[in-house]
């Protein structure tokens, strides 16, 4: 079964910390693999968008990695503000797929001002 | 960029009635659209596939006779909560598949969601 598993499920750090999310999933063969930020009672932002022939991307203070082979993939988050608190969603689209995409249960980071 | 609306954004209705939401791709055509629901501090999860033109696919345990997809044009797909019950409540997403330039090809776009109450 294709799974999307997220850790930790909740974080709290002080603003200016670097932070890393964790992401990892079942079933090596993925299409690709898309962080997203969710606001509460809020719909979803695209952070970052890897494909699989691709090892990061980066948007100005964030970093996604992916690790086919073992099935990983991190978003960090450099130089943290109150502003980046949020539910952090992880999901993935696999290759058999049609297009799903399947979604983590989460990270909800919250920055101390 | 490629923008996805759905209406109403929120939605309170008495238990036994039906809600019908709606999912619009404003400026790309979408031969594709899902629908995923998210219960409080949880994710979402995959309801079903909207195609155009075609019936809608459900994923394993969501009834397709309570929730019935109408995915009548390019730009809209419709949610339909039938007989509506207080376990329904939930926020409801939907999201677009572009095939066409104004958006990513094959990108998903998300809508902002419908917070369904059912009293």
């Amino acid at each position: 079964k294709q799974e999307v598993t997220q850790i930790p499920a909740a974080l709290s750090v002080p603003e200016g910390e670097n932070l890393v999310l964790n992401c990892s999933f079942t079933d090596s063969a993925i299409y690709n693999l898309q962080w997203f930020r969710q606001d509460p009672g809020k719909g979803l932002t695209s952070l970052l968008l890897i494909q699989s022939s691709q090892r990061e991307q980066t948007s100005g203070r964030l970093n996604a990695s992916l690790d086919k082979s073992s099935g990983r993939s991190t978003l960090y988050i450099a130089a943290s503000q109150p502003g980046d608190s949020a539910t952090y969603l992880c999901a993935v689209r696999w290759m058999d797929s049609s297009y799903k995409l399947i979604f983590g249960s989460g990270t909800r980071l919250l920055v101390r001002p | 960029g490629a923008v996805v609306s759905q209406h109403p954004s929120r939605v309170i209705c008495k238990s036994g009635t039906s809600v019908k939401i709606e999912c619009r791709s404003l400026d790309f055509q979408a031969t594709t659209m899902f629908w995923y629901r998210q219960f409080p501090k949880q994710s979402l999860m995959l309801m079903a596939t909207s195609n155009e033109g075609s019936k809608a696919t459900y994923e394993q345990g969501v009834e397709k006779d309570k929730f019935l997809i109408n995915h009548a044009s390019l730009t809209l797909s419709t949610l339909t909560v039938t007989s509506a019950h207080p376990e329904d409540s939930s926020f409801y997403i939907c999201s677009a598949r572009a095939v066409t330039s104004g958006g990513a090809l094959n990108e998903q776009f998300f809508g902002p969601g419908t917070r369904l109450t059912v009293l």
